[in-house]
């Protein structure tokens, strides 16, 4: 079955971006939504984006001006990127697949076991 | 902005029924979905477009919705039930929203 794992720096400057990339495995990532979800420590979960295959992408308002989502069809991978990072960007960071039927925005299956970034100097 | 509301705890004996519910503003007219998260997990997709159960979960996980609230209902609930829930839906201006997320306890 269809596998995600979270990758990158686990330890990010304040002010500087933050960047990791999901990689898929046991599936194709085409003709999917492929989503970003955090949740901080003790807290609830926040959805990020999402990214189409085709790179088409939406993102959470609160968000929008500092994220950037991309998709490598050829590696099976998509990625997040979040620019001026504070504390308050400190999470565990999840990638999840989003599952539809037409004409329904879908829900999140399955999860990436979750990494976590630190924002600290 | 829209938000979904969920009660911070919900206590249950082995055995019994834990009902979990999620408050939005005409959330009815929506697709819910609910997912458990056990400490140090990612979470698990339990119920999907209101009731709908994914392969893998057990019976005894049901769901509805209608009018502004929808329902998780564990019914016979285990001790292997007891973690965070978390409700899910779409709203037009905000994306995908989550629940404030409900603690399970099974006493």
């Amino acid at each position: 079955q269809v596998q995600l794992q979270e990758s990158g720096p686990g330890l990010v400057k304040p002010s500087e971006t933050l960047s990791l990339t999901c990689t898929v495995s046991g599936g194709s990532i085409s003709s999917y939504y492929w989503s970003w979800i955090r949740q901080p420590a003790g807290k609830g979960l926040e959805w990020i984006g999402r990214i189409y295959t085709s790179g088409s992408t939406n993102y959470n308002p609160s968000l929008k001006s500092r994220v950037t989502m991309s998709v490598d069809t050829s590696k099976n991978q998509f990625s997040l990127k979040l620019s001026s990072v504070t504390a308050a960007d400190t999470a565990v960071y999840y990638c999840a697949r989003v599952l539809a039927v037409a004409g329904t925005a879908g829900w999140f299956d399955p999860w990436g076991q979750g990494t976590l970034v630190t924002v600290s100097s | 902005s829209y938000e979904l509301t969920q009660p911070p705890s919900v206590s249950v004996s082995p055995g019994q029924t834990a009902s979990i519910t999620c408050s939005g503003d005409k959330l009815g007219d929506k697709y819910a979905c609910w997912y458990q998260q056990k400490p140090g997990q990612s979470p698990v997709l339990v119920i999907y477009q209101d009731s709908k159960r994914p392969s893998g979960i057990p019976e005894r996980f049901s769901g509805s919705n209608s009018g502004n609230t929808a329902t998780l209902t564990i019914s016979g609930t285990q001790a292997m039930d007891e973690a965070d829930y978390y409700c899910q839906a779409w709203d037009s201006s905000r994306g995908y929203v989550f629940g404030t997320g409900t603690k399970v306890t099974v006493l």
